[in-house]
């Protein structure tokens, strides 16, 4: 099984600041790595797919990069609703492994 | 809109078997993968299942799940399925259904808002 490595685990960040989670793969998975928020008791919501293209809906602070084993999601001026936790997906290979997620808290 | 509602989570005793259901609405059912994900209290998203959208035998599992879960779908009732048994307590989780794309491949963009199954004596 292909194993997403997510880092951090938790973070503490002020609305306004620029906030970078990574995702690395234990093994190459070309672009098909998604990017999702959750937040408490509700439904995991796709923020972005194959790598970087940002879903209908999604604010342009959201961009996410990276090919290959190596991706980031960056929030570009947090704001008040992005503090949730955010997971990564492969959708590679079966199973379509997700990282163990990242908690975005307030400072 | 698209609409996934998830049910049959229930309280069952180790060893017990269960079946969850997703009925979809709003958007063309025989058209997309659909996929089982799970959550247990306090922890990460683990995805458990899919299966396709017009070869409906091809589906495919975690490690956790093969052998002892099976997804299935009726396209003509615009619904998915998730048979669980030889439940355990680690199976103990809110069970979310999703769309996938057409392809497979894609990202999970519409959840159900999750049906809880708690395995426990």
């Amino acid at each position: 099984d292909i194993q997403m490595a997510q880092s951090p685990s938790s973070l503490s960040a002020s609305a306004g600041d620029r906030v970078t989670i990574t995702c690395r793969a234990s093994q190459a998975i070309n672009d098909y790595l998604n990017w999702y928020q959750q937040k408490p008791g509700k439904a995991p919501k796709l923020l972005i797919s194959g790598g970087s293209s940002l879903q209908s809906g999604v604010p342009s602070r959201f961009t996410g990069s990276g090919s290959g084993r190596d991706f980031t999601l960056t929030i570009n001026s947090l704001q008040v609703e992005d503090f949730a936790t955010y997971y990564c997906q492969q959708s590679y290979r079966t199973p379509h492994t997700f990282g163990q997620g990242t908690k975005v808290e307030i400072k | 809109q698209v609409q996934l509602v998830e049910s049959g989570g229930v309280l069952v005793k180790p060893g017990g078997s269960l079946r969850l259901s997703c009925a979809a609405s709003g958007f063309s059912f025989s058209d997309h993968f659909m996929h089982w994900i799970r959550q247990a209290p306090g922890k990460g998203l683990e995805w458990i299942s899919y299966i396709s959208h017009t070869y409906t035998e091809y589906a495919a599992y975690a490690d956790s799940a093969r052998g002892r879960f099976t997804i299935s779908r009726d396209n003509a009732k615009n619904s998915l399925y998730l048979q669980l048994n030889s439940l355990r307590a680690e199976d103990t989780a809110i069970y979310y259904c999703a769309r996938g794309d057409y392809f497979g491949p894609g990202g999970l963009d519409s959840w159900g808002q999750g049906t809880l199954v708690t395995v426990s004596s």
